[in-house]
C-alpha cells in the first residue's frame, strides 16, 4: 500500500528566510502524481504546487519549489522568502492511477516576524 | 458559487443524535469528495461520486455513515447515531473531472473550509 511520511511535525522560521519541509512517500507505481498543500486556520485546503512523477524538472511556483528524488521517493517543498502568510499546516500527498489522494501527518509551519 | 461551500461551519451535537452535513461544490465539477480528518492528521478518504452515483465508498468507516448526491450537484453527508469518535472536521473537496490519469485536471482538488463536527 502507498504510504506517505512527513517527518517533521512543526517547523519555525523568520520572515524571509528560506525553508525546507520533508516528504518521503512509498510506492510500487511509476506513474504517479505529488502534490502539497496547505492548510491555514481558515481549514481551506489550497493546492501549493503539483509534480509529476515522469516530469524530471523540478516543478516551481514563485516562492515555492520541490526537490524530487525519484529514486530516493523524496518530495520536499522549499518556500523561500517566507512571508507571515506562509503560516499553516502544510500536507504532502499522493495519487497514482486511482483517484484517491494518499496524505501524510502534515507539517505545521510557524513563521516568526 | 465561487467555491465549495460546506455547512455548517461547526455543529456540536450529543452522542447517538443524527447529524447532516452538506456541500454544495464549485458549479459544473462532476466530482465531489468527502474526507474526515482528525486532529493532527492528514485527511482520511470517505466517498467519491462521480454525477449522482457514489463511484466508491470504501471509506466510510460504517454503516451509520451514509451520503447522497441527488442530482448530481450539492451533496449530505449523514451520520446516524452519533459517537464521540466521530469528532473530527469533515472536508468536502470538488474537481472539474475525476482524478484519473491524463485528464488535464489531475489532482486539482478545490476544498471547502470544512464542517467540524463535535460529539460530546
Amino acid at each position: 500500500a502507498q504510504t506517505v511520511t512527513q517527518s517533521q511535525p512543526e517547523m519555525s522560521v523568520q520572515e524571509a528566510e528560506t525553508v525546507t519541509l520533508s516528504c518521503t512517500y512509498d510506492t510500487s507505481e511509476s506513474n504517479y502524481y505529488l502534490f502539497w498543500y496547505k492548510q491555514p486556520p481558515s481549514r481551506q485546503m489550497i493546492l501549493v504546487i503539483r509534480q509529476e512523477a515522469y516530469k524530471q524538472q523540478n516543478a516551481t511556483e514563485n516562492r515555492f519549489s520541490v526537490n524530487f528524488q525519484k529514486a530516493a521517493k523524496s518530495f520536499s517543498l522549499k518556500i523561500s522568502d517566507s512571508q507571515l502568510g506562509d503560516t499553516a499546516m502544510y500536507f504532502c500527498a499522493f495519487k497514482d492511477s486511482n483517484y484517491q489522494l494518499i496524505w501524510g501527518a502534515g507539517t505545521k509551519l510557524i513563521i516568526k516576524p | 458559487g465561487a467555491g465549495v461551500s460546506q455547512t455548517p461551519s461547526n455543529k456540536v451535537t450529543e452522542k447517538g443524535k443524527y447529524v447532516e452535513l452538506r456541500c454544495d461544490p464549485i458549479s459544473g465539477h462532476t466530482a465531489l469528495y468527502w474526507y474526515r480528518q482528525s486532529l493532527g492528521q492528514g485527511p482520511e478518504f470517505l466517498i467519491y461520486f462521480q454525477g449522482t452515483g457514489a463511484a466508491d465508498d470504501s471509506g466510510l468507516p460504517n454503516d451509520r455513515f451514509f451520503a447522497v448526491r441527488p442530482e448530481g450537484s450539492v451533496s449530505t453527508l449523514k451520520i446516524q447515531r452519533t459517537e464521540r469518535g466521530d469528532s473530527a472536521v469533515y472536508l468536502c473537496a470538488s474537481s472539474l473531472t475525476p482524478l484519473t490519469s491524463g485528464t488535464p485536471n489531475t489532482g486539482e482538488l478545490f476544498f471547502g473550509e470544512g464542517s467540524r463536527l463535535t460529539v460530546l
